[in-house]
Protein backbone atom coordinates (compact mmCIF):
# COMPACT_ATOMS: atom_id res chain seq x y z
CA UNK A 1 0.00 0.00 0.00
CA UNK A 2 1.03 3.58 -0.95
CA UNK A 3 -0.07 7.00 0.17
CA UNK A 4 -3.57 7.36 2.57
CA UNK A 5 -5.74 4.30 2.07
CA UNK A 6 -9.43 4.50 3.45
CA UNK A 7 -11.92 1.93 4.13
CA UNK A 8 -14.63 1.41 4.02
CA UNK A 9 -14.91 3.43 0.44
CA UNK A 10 -18.76 2.61 0.74
CA UNK A 11 -20.93 2.86 4.34
CA UNK A 12 -24.49 2.63 4.53
CA UNK A 13 -25.63 3.14 8.14
CA UNK A 14 -28.95 3.66 10.31
CA UNK A 15 -29.25 6.70 12.49
CA UNK A 16 -28.74 3.50 15.31
CA UNK A 17 -25.93 2.00 14.46
CA UNK A 18 -22.23 2.25 15.02
CA UNK A 19 -19.21 2.38 12.58
CA UNK A 20 -15.98 3.50 12.67
CA UNK A 21 -14.25 4.87 9.49
CA UNK A 22 -10.11 3.93 9.42
CA UNK A 23 -7.11 5.98 7.65
CA UNK A 24 -3.92 4.55 7.00
CA UNK A 25 -0.80 6.32 6.10
CA UNK A 26 2.13 4.93 4.56
CA UNK A 27 4.06 8.63 4.43
CA UNK A 28 6.12 8.18 7.30
CA UNK A 29 4.22 11.89 8.41
CA UNK A 30 3.08 13.22 11.62
CA UNK A 31 0.06 14.56 11.50
CA UNK A 32 -3.23 13.25 10.37
CA UNK A 33 -6.59 14.96 9.57
CA UNK A 34 -10.07 14.34 8.80
CA UNK A 35 -12.10 16.56 6.77
CA UNK A 36 -15.98 16.18 5.52
CA UNK A 37 -16.83 17.18 1.96
CA UNK A 38 -20.91 17.72 1.45
CA UNK A 39 -22.88 18.26 -1.23
CA UNK A 40 -23.32 22.08 -0.90
CA UNK A 41 -20.44 23.26 1.37
CA UNK A 42 -16.72 23.43 0.90
CA UNK A 43 -14.69 20.77 2.32
CA UNK A 44 -14.61 21.12 6.33
CA UNK A 45 -11.78 20.54 9.07
CA UNK A 46 -13.01 18.61 11.56
CA UNK A 47 -10.29 17.00 13.29
CA UNK A 48 -6.56 17.38 13.79
CA UNK A 49 -3.70 14.94 15.17
CA UNK A 50 -0.12 16.00 15.09
CA UNK A 51 2.24 13.49 17.27
CA UNK A 52 -0.62 11.85 17.65
CA UNK A 53 -2.72 14.84 20.01
CA UNK A 54 -5.80 16.25 19.18
CA UNK A 55 -4.68 19.68 18.48
CA UNK A 56 -8.15 20.86 16.28
CA UNK A 57 -11.30 19.84 16.93
CA UNK A 58 -14.00 22.19 14.97
CA UNK A 59 -17.08 22.08 17.11
CA UNK A 60 -18.16 19.06 16.04
CA UNK A 61 -20.78 17.10 17.44
CA UNK A 62 -19.73 14.37 20.12
CA UNK A 63 -21.72 11.66 17.56
CA UNK A 64 -18.39 11.82 15.93
CA UNK A 65 -15.29 10.19 17.82
CA UNK A 66 -11.80 10.92 16.71
CA UNK A 67 -9.28 8.16 17.68
CA UNK A 68 -5.20 8.28 17.03
CA UNK A 69 -3.80 5.02 18.30
CA UNK A 70 -0.48 6.04 16.77
CA UNK A 71 1.01 8.36 13.54
CA UNK A 72 -0.26 6.02 10.81
CA UNK A 73 -3.40 5.21 12.04
CA UNK A 74 -6.81 7.52 12.45
CA UNK A 75 -10.52 6.37 12.97
CA UNK A 76 -13.43 8.09 13.23
CA UNK A 77 -16.34 6.32 15.31
CA UNK A 78 -19.75 6.91 14.30
CA UNK A 79 -23.27 6.65 16.66
CA UNK A 80 -26.56 8.22 16.70
CA UNK A 81 -25.47 9.72 13.44
CA UNK A 82 -28.42 12.00 11.20
CA UNK A 83 -28.84 12.33 7.91
CA UNK A 84 -27.60 15.67 7.27
CA UNK A 85 -24.17 13.66 7.98
CA UNK A 86 -24.17 12.01 4.67
CA UNK A 87 -21.31 13.09 2.98
CA UNK A 88 -17.59 12.20 1.86
CA UNK A 89 -15.03 11.71 4.63
CA UNK A 90 -11.61 12.78 3.45
CA UNK A 91 -8.49 11.86 5.93
CA UNK A 92 -5.61 13.23 4.64
CA UNK A 93 -1.71 13.38 6.38
CA UNK A 94 1.49 15.83 6.50
CA UNK A 95 4.50 16.02 8.17
CA UNK A 96 4.31 18.42 10.58
CA UNK A 97 7.58 20.59 12.34
CA UNK A 98 7.50 23.60 13.83
CA UNK A 99 7.86 26.91 11.32
CA UNK A 100 7.22 24.46 8.50
CA UNK A 101 4.18 24.17 5.83
CA UNK A 102 4.14 20.88 4.11
CA UNK A 103 1.88 19.67 1.92
CA UNK A 104 -1.45 17.64 2.95
CA UNK A 105 -1.94 14.33 1.23
CA UNK A 106 -5.39 12.70 0.48
CA UNK A 107 -7.07 9.29 0.90
CA UNK A 108 -9.76 8.33 -1.53
CA UNK A 109 -12.64 9.09 1.01
CA UNK A 110 -15.34 7.28 2.50
CA UNK A 111 -18.43 8.02 1.29
CA UNK A 112 -21.28 7.85 4.30
CA UNK A 113 -24.65 7.32 3.35
CA UNK A 114 -27.58 7.13 6.85
CA UNK A 115 -30.50 6.53 6.40
CA UNK B 1 -10.41 35.47 9.26
CA UNK B 2 -9.37 33.61 6.59
CA UNK B 3 -11.50 32.63 3.10
CA UNK B 4 -10.58 31.26 -0.12
CA UNK B 5 -13.06 32.24 -3.25
CA UNK B 6 -13.91 30.56 -6.11
CA UNK B 7 -16.22 32.92 -7.72
CA UNK B 8 -16.54 29.86 -10.81
CA UNK B 9 -18.90 27.41 -9.74
CA UNK B 10 -18.90 25.27 -13.03
CA UNK B 11 -16.65 25.99 -16.41
CA UNK B 12 -17.59 23.86 -19.56
CA UNK B 13 -15.06 23.84 -22.70
CA UNK B 14 -14.30 22.10 -25.53
CA UNK B 15 -11.12 20.26 -25.57
CA UNK B 16 -7.92 21.81 -26.87
CA UNK B 17 -9.11 25.08 -25.54
CA UNK B 18 -7.32 26.89 -22.65
CA UNK B 19 -9.11 27.38 -19.57
CA UNK B 20 -8.25 29.61 -16.23
CA UNK B 21 -9.61 28.66 -13.29
CA UNK B 22 -9.84 31.88 -10.43
CA UNK B 23 -8.98 31.76 -7.11
CA UNK B 24 -8.97 34.94 -4.78
CA UNK B 25 -7.85 34.60 -0.75
CA UNK B 26 -8.18 36.79 2.22
CA UNK B 27 -5.55 36.67 4.84
CA UNK B 28 -4.08 38.36 7.84
CA UNK B 29 -0.41 36.17 7.82
CA UNK B 30 1.92 37.36 6.65
CA UNK B 31 3.47 34.03 5.72
CA UNK B 32 1.08 31.74 4.28
CA UNK B 33 1.13 28.91 1.79
CA UNK B 34 -1.42 28.33 -1.31
CA UNK B 35 -2.35 25.21 -3.14
CA UNK B 36 -4.34 23.80 -5.89
CA UNK B 37 -5.96 20.28 -5.73
CA UNK B 38 -7.45 18.30 -8.31
CA UNK B 39 -10.61 16.16 -6.94
CA UNK B 40 -11.50 13.38 -10.18
CA UNK B 41 -14.81 11.64 -10.04
CA UNK B 42 -13.16 9.06 -7.79
CA UNK B 43 -13.59 11.54 -4.80
CA UNK B 44 -9.73 11.40 -3.85
CA UNK B 45 -7.99 15.10 -3.99
CA UNK B 46 -4.32 14.69 -5.80
CA UNK B 47 -2.22 17.41 -4.73
CA UNK B 48 -1.24 19.85 -7.57
CA UNK B 49 0.53 22.46 -6.71
CA UNK B 50 1.83 24.95 -3.30
CA UNK B 51 3.35 27.79 -3.47
CA UNK B 52 4.73 30.21 -0.36
CA UNK B 53 3.57 33.99 0.15
CA UNK B 54 6.92 34.83 -0.64
CA UNK B 55 7.65 33.34 -4.10
CA UNK B 56 5.31 34.93 -6.33
CA UNK B 57 7.22 33.61 -9.49
CA UNK B 58 4.83 32.14 -12.16
CA UNK B 59 5.15 28.37 -12.31
CA UNK B 60 4.61 26.05 -15.32
CA UNK B 61 4.48 22.23 -15.36
CA UNK B 62 3.33 20.90 -18.75
CA UNK B 63 -0.21 22.57 -19.40
CA UNK B 64 -0.33 23.62 -16.10
CA UNK B 65 0.61 27.07 -15.15
CA UNK B 66 -0.22 29.20 -12.00
CA UNK B 67 -0.43 33.03 -11.69
CA UNK B 68 -0.15 34.35 -8.52
CA UNK B 69 -0.18 38.11 -7.47
CA UNK B 70 0.24 38.82 -4.07
CA UNK B 71 -1.32 42.32 -4.72
CA UNK B 72 -4.29 41.23 -5.84
CA UNK B 73 -4.34 38.00 -3.52
CA UNK B 74 -5.30 36.06 -6.66
CA UNK B 75 -3.49 32.27 -7.14
CA UNK B 76 -4.92 31.64 -10.67
CA UNK B 77 -4.81 28.29 -12.75
CA UNK B 78 -4.75 27.58 -16.04
CA UNK B 79 -4.72 24.47 -18.37
CA UNK B 80 -3.37 24.90 -22.03
CA UNK B 81 -5.22 22.83 -24.24
CA UNK B 82 -7.25 21.23 -22.11
CA UNK B 83 -8.15 17.64 -22.46
CA UNK B 84 -11.06 15.33 -21.55
CA UNK B 85 -8.88 14.07 -18.64
CA UNK B 86 -8.57 17.06 -16.81
CA UNK B 87 -12.57 17.04 -16.30
CA UNK B 88 -12.55 17.55 -12.22
CA UNK B 89 -13.59 19.83 -9.38
CA UNK B 90 -10.41 21.62 -8.87
CA UNK B 91 -9.72 23.25 -5.14
CA UNK B 92 -8.19 26.21 -4.14
CA UNK B 93 -6.63 26.31 -0.51
CA UNK B 94 -5.11 28.51 2.16
CA UNK B 95 -2.74 27.15 4.55
CA UNK B 96 -3.29 28.42 8.56
CA UNK B 97 -0.62 27.60 11.48
CA UNK B 98 -1.85 26.19 14.33
CA UNK B 99 -0.44 24.31 17.51
CA UNK B 100 1.25 21.58 16.57
CA UNK B 101 0.23 21.47 13.25
CA UNK B 102 -1.62 23.24 10.11
CA UNK B 103 -4.78 23.40 8.46
CA UNK B 104 -6.54 24.34 5.19
CA UNK B 105 -9.18 26.63 4.23
CA UNK B 106 -10.62 25.63 1.05
CA UNK B 107 -12.95 27.37 -1.72
CA UNK B 108 -16.09 26.20 -3.07
CA UNK B 109 -14.39 24.56 -5.75
CA UNK B 110 -14.62 24.83 -9.82
CA UNK B 111 -16.16 21.97 -11.26
CA UNK B 112 -14.33 21.82 -15.12
CA UNK B 113 -15.90 19.63 -17.81
CA UNK B 114 -13.83 19.24 -20.83
CA UNK B 115 -16.01 18.31 -23.95
CA UNK B 116 -15.05 15.89 -26.51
Amino acid sequence: ETGVTQTPRHLVMGMTNKKSLKCEQHLGHNAMYWYKQSAKKPLELMFVYSLEERVENNSVPSRFSPECPNSSHLFLHLHTLQPEDSALYLCASSHWLAGVTDTQYFGPGTRLTVL
Amino acid sequence: AQKVTQAQTEISVVEKEDVTLDCVYETRDTTYYLFWYKQPPSGELVFLIRRNSFDEQNEISGRYSWNFQKSTSSFNFTITASQVVDSAVYFCALSSSIQGAQKLVFGQGTRLTINP
